[in-house]
């Protein structure tokens, strides 16, 4: 099985603030990576998809970048409404999630 | 607008089976896999399986097999996942979710459609 390892766990920043996650496969994925947002009490949102690809209708303060084994999801000027915690996913071999990362009100 | 809907929460006894529903609307639900992630209380999301809504065709993950079972009627665009045997850890949220690709039953892709949930609670 293909791991994917999330850091920070927890990230801690201020409205206006440019926020970067980083992921991590334990073997290649290709391009096939997707990062989701997720709200408590809510279902994950996806955001990103193969890598770089902007999901419709979701911000363009959020992008994506990265293939084979390292990924990032920025988001260029963090909002309020983008407290939450964000997953990967790898789907290049069945379908895993990075464990998450928290992002914060500083 | 394009949605899933899922059945309410369940509570179950350990060894008992859960049925969980999931309802499409708004697309055509012979076109895409549906997928079933379960998520613990401050965990994190776990794959569990999809099934093919036009062919019945399923692939789970390793750790389900033999427990869950995958069904689906295409008359009312409605998908099922049954797990048995269950025990307190899997106590969950359990969603279903949608493949992005239509029609795309040789490849995988992400999921952009998700249920709202079904919290399943295992306790004696």
């Amino acid at each position: 099985d293909i791991q994917m390892t999330q850091s920070p766990s927890t990230l801690s920043a201020s409205v206006g603030d440019r926020v970067t996650i980083t992921c991590r496969a334990s073997q290649s994925v290709s391009s096939w990576l997707a990062w989701y947002q997720q709200k408590p009490g809510k279902a994950p949102k996806l955001l990103m998809y193969q890598a770089s690809s902007l999901e419709s209708g979701v911000p363009s303060r959020f992008s994506g970048s990265g293939s084979g084994t390292e990924f990032t999801l920025t988001i260029s000027s963090l909002q309020p409404d983008d407290f939450a915690t964000y997953y990967c996913q790898q789907y290049n071999s069945y379908w895993t999630f990075g464990q998450g990362t928290k992002v914060e009100i500083k | 607008q394009v949605q899933l809907v899922q059945s309410g929460a369940e509570v179950k006894k350990p060894g008992a089976s859960v049925k969980v529903s999931c309802k499409a609307s708004g697309y055509t639900f012979t076109g895409h896999y549906i997928h079933w992630v379960r998520q613990a209380p401050g965990q994190g999301l776990e794959w569990m399986g999809r099934i093919n809504p036009n062919s019945g065709g399923i692939n789970f993950a390793q750790r389900f097999q033999g427990r869950v079972t995958m069904t689906r009627d295409t008359s009312i665009s409605t998908a099922y996942m049954e797990l048995s045997g269950l025990r307190s850890d899997d106590t969950a949220v359990y969603y279903c979710a949608r493949d992005r690709g239509s029609y795309n039953w040789n490849y995988l892709d992400a999921f952009d459609i998700w249920g709202q949930g079904t919290m399943v609670t295992v306790s004696s």
